[in-house]
C-alpha cells in the first residue's frame, strides 16, 4: 500500500543553518506530494506541494523536488529561523480527482536555536 | 473567511466514558476529513464525508467510533466508550478542490 517514512527527529540546528528533512514515499502511479508544518498551538499548513515528477515545490523559503527516480520528497532551507521551530509532515494524496484522503509520514519535529 | 474550526480543544475522559468531537469546516467546502494522530505516530487518515454522505470510511478503528455530518454543514466524531489507546490529538480537514485546509485539532486524554 502507500506510505510515507520521514527521517527521525527531533532536528536541532542553530540560526542560519542549512536544514534537509528526508522524506521517501511508496506509491502505486504518481501521486502528489505535500510538506504540512504545525506550528506551536496551531493547526497544519500546507507549507509547499509538488504534483508531477521533476516539479519543485517552493514557499517562505523552502523547496522540495518530487523525484520518480529516488521516491523522494526531501525538503530543503537554505538558513533557517528561529521562527521556523515546528513539526514538519511530508503527505501525499490518495484518491483520484481532486478530492482523497491524505497519507503522512510520523513527523519531523525542528528547533531553531538562537 | 473563517477556517475551520475544532471543539473542543482539549479534553481528558475517563476511560469507558464518551467524548464527541465537533468539526466546522469552511462554509461552502463539500469535503470533510477527519484524521487522527496518536504518541507522536504519523497522521492517521479515519474518514472522509462529501456533504452529508461517508464517502470513505477505511480508516475508522472499529466501532466505538461514530462520525456524523448532519445536513452537510459540521461534523461530530463520537468515541464511545473511550479507551486508553484512543489518547491522540483529533485533526479535521475541509476541502472544496485539491488542498485541505485544517483544523487546530482536539487534543484528547483518556485516562
Amino acid at each position: 500500500g502507500n506510505s510515507v517514512t520521514q527521517m527521525e527527529g527531533p532536528v536541532t540546528l542553530s540560526e542560519e543553518a542549512f536544514l534537509t528533512i528526508n522524506c521517501t514515499y511508496t506509491a502505486t502511479g504518481y501521486p502528489s506530494l505535500f510538506w504540512y508544518v504545525q506550528y506551536p498551538g496551531e493547526g497544519l499548513q500546507l507549507l509547499l506541494k509538488a504534483t508531477k515528477a521533476d516539479d519543485k515545490g517552493s514557499n517562505k523559503g523552502f523547496e522540495a523536488t518530487y523525484r520518480k527516480e529516488t521516491t523522494s520528497f526531501h525538503l530543503e532551507k537554505g538558513s533557517v529561523q528561529v521562527s521556523d521551530s515546528a513539526v514538519y509532515f511530508c503527505a501525499l494524496h490518495h484518491g483520484s480527482g481532486n478530492t482523497g484522503k491524505l497519507i503522512f509520514g510520523q513527523g519531523t519535529t525542528l528547533q531553531v536555536k538562537p | 473567511e473563517a477556517g475551520v474550526t475544532q471543539f473542543p480543544s482539549h479534553s481528558v475522559i475517563e476511560k469507558g466514558q464518551t467524548v464527541t468531537l465537533r468539526c466546522d469546516p469552511i462554509s461552502g467546502h463539500d469535503n470533510l476529513y477527519w484524521y487522527r494522530r496518536v504518541m507522536g505516530k504519523e497522521i492517521k487518515f479515519l474518514l472522509h464525508f462529501v456533504k452529508e454522505s461517508k464517502q470513505d470510511e477505511s480508516g475508522m478503528p472499529n466501532n466505538r467510533f461514530l462520525a456524523e455530518r448532519t445536513g452537510g454543514t459540521y461534523s461530530t466524531l463520537k468515541v464511545q466508550p473511550a479507551e486508553l489507546e484512543d489518547s491522540g490529538v483529533y485533526f479535521c480537514a475541509s476541502s472544496q478542490g485539491f488542498e485541505q485546509y485544517f483544523g487546530p485539532g482536539t487534543r484528547l486524554t483518556v485516562t
